[in-house]
């Protein structure tokens, strides 16, 4: 079947604007993760589903990032009051199970650029 | 937080070399240790992973060893090809489902 699928693939918005990403998981995956990677570097952890529930959201930078998962399929990343930092590849990633140790397959990423 | 600690950062090696690179990982209760590509704009792709329960795992010219009691890890690619060349990234997995990655390194095979 198809593999994580992540829209929009290019997004600029400019300082202070609100954006939202969104992330299509395999059809069936239980768990869903939202990375964040910057230039050069590995992706970073920020929030993980199980299903329609947020059991992690350690990694989220701040009080303006939000994600939801609300029928426990498509997820959508928020971003409000963007700011120059905030500029990274943002990464979605779904595994079959719930458990640890299971493969995570990636989306192609959002490339959000704030000006 | 958890650290893993990637070398080398790049690495340069002829058609039909093998390559290695190596990672170190400070969580000792993680069990789950995947490799991951990401070839320039693409998503990273998983491949090859292993689990704690085994030392090392083949799949073609790709193989990846394991020991747990030195907390580290490595990727072994034999007989490169130019079409090897990507940022190659390890992984492993904490507590809370999460993967922790290091920082990349950039292999390129020289035809």
């Amino acid at each position: 079947g198809a593999g994580v699928s992540q829209s929009p693939r290019y997004k600029v918005a400019k300082r202070g604007q609100d954006v939202a990403l969104r992330c299509d998981p395999i059809s069936g995956h239980v768990s869903l993760f939202w990375y964040q990677q910057a230039l050069g570097q590995g992706p970073e952890f920020l929030t993980y589903f199980q299903n329609e529930a947020q059991l992690d959201k350690s990694g989220l930078p701040s009080d303006r990032f939000f994600a939801e998962r609300p029928e426990g399929s498509v997820s959508t990343l928020k971003i409000q009051r963007t700011q120059q930092e905030d500029s990274a590849v943002y990464l979605c990633a779904s595994s079959l199970g719930g458990r640890a140790n299971q493969p995570q397959h990636f989306g192609d990423g959002t490339r959000l650029s704030i000006l | 937080g958890e650290n893993v600690e990637q070398h080398p950062s790049t690495l340069s090696v002829q058609e039909g070399d093998s390559a290695v690179i190596k990672c170190t990982y400070s969580d000792s209760a993680s069990n789950y240790f995947p490799w991951y590509k990401q070839e320039l704009g693409k998503r990273p792709q998983l491949i090859i992973d292993i689990r704690s329960n085994v030392g090392e795992k083949k799949d073609q010219r790709i193989a990846v060893t394991l020991n747990k009691t030195a907390k580290h890890f490595s990727l072994h690619i034999t007989e490169t090809q130019p079409e090897d060349s990507a940022v190659y990234f390890c992984a492993f997995n904490n507590a809370g489902n999460m993967l922790t990655f290091g920082g990349g390194t950039r292999l390129m095979v020289k035809p």
